[in-house]
């Protein structure tokens, strides 16, 4: 089984920064990466696909990088509404999906 | 456009068995491709899979959880009925339903159902 992990896992940033969160598989995933937004009490949410390609309706300050094992998710200039926890899941080695354990954004 | 949603039991005891219905619309499980399936998450915790079943009746479970669970589909109702047995405490999960894409992407999840396991 393929081994998601993600760092860190939280991360305290001021709105109108940039975020960067990492996501490492334990073996090469090709692009076949996806990153998630999940609210409280709510259902996580795709962001990204393919490590780059932003689903439908995303906004352009999320944007998504890497190939293989390793991964980048970058929110450019923060607002209030991506404070939330995000995660990363390959499909590569579908149908075993594998989620990482997630990163806390929380306001700095 | 695509909606799931899950109905079941909020509560059941140790060893009885849990059997949770995920109703969609906006597609189809006979399009070639697409799949159904189970994610849950344990309280404050990460996003597990539990179990996929495709528009071609295959059914891929998560190895772990393989010999608790069956997954099956009613393509007229637009349902899918997942069961797992022999239910335990740590179990207590907010289970979702999700949508698999051809590209076997998890696009679309529903609201997801919380379920509690104790005595």
């Amino acid at each position: 089984e393929i081994a998601m992990t993600q760092s860190p896992a939280t991360l305290s940033v001021s709105p109108g920064e940039r975020a960067t969160l990492s996501c490492r598989a334990s073996q090469s995933v090709s692009s076949n990466l996806a990153w998630y937004q999940q609210k409280p009490g709510q259902a996580p949410r795709l962001l990204i696909y393919g490590a780059s390609t932003r689903a439908t309706g995303i906004p352009a300050r999320f944007s998504g990088s890497g190939s293989g094992t390793e991964f980048t998710l970058t929110i450019s200039s923060l607002q209030s509404e991506d404070f939330a926890v995000y995660y990363c899941q390959q499909y590569n080695d579908w149908p075993k999906y594998t989620f990482g354990q997630g990163t806390k954004l929380e306001i700095k | 456009q695509i909606t799931l949603k899950e109905s079941g039991p909020t509560l059941v005891k140790p060893t009885q068995t849990l059997t949770l219905t995920c109703t969609f619309s906006g597609f189809s499980l006979r399009t070639n491709g697409v799949g159904v399936g189970w994610v849950r998450q344990p309280p404050g915790k990460a996003l597990q899979w539990l179990v996929l079943i495709y528009w071609d009746d295959d059914e891929r479970y998560s190895p772990s959880l393989k010999s608790r669970l069956t997954i099956t589909k009613d393509t007229s109702k637009n349902q899918v009925v997942l069961t797992m047995t022999n239910m335990d405490p740590v179990d207590t999960a907010t289970y979702y339903c999700v949508h698999r894409n051809s590209g076997g992407l998890l696009d679309y999840w529903g609201q997801g159902t919380l379920v509690t396991v104790s005595s």
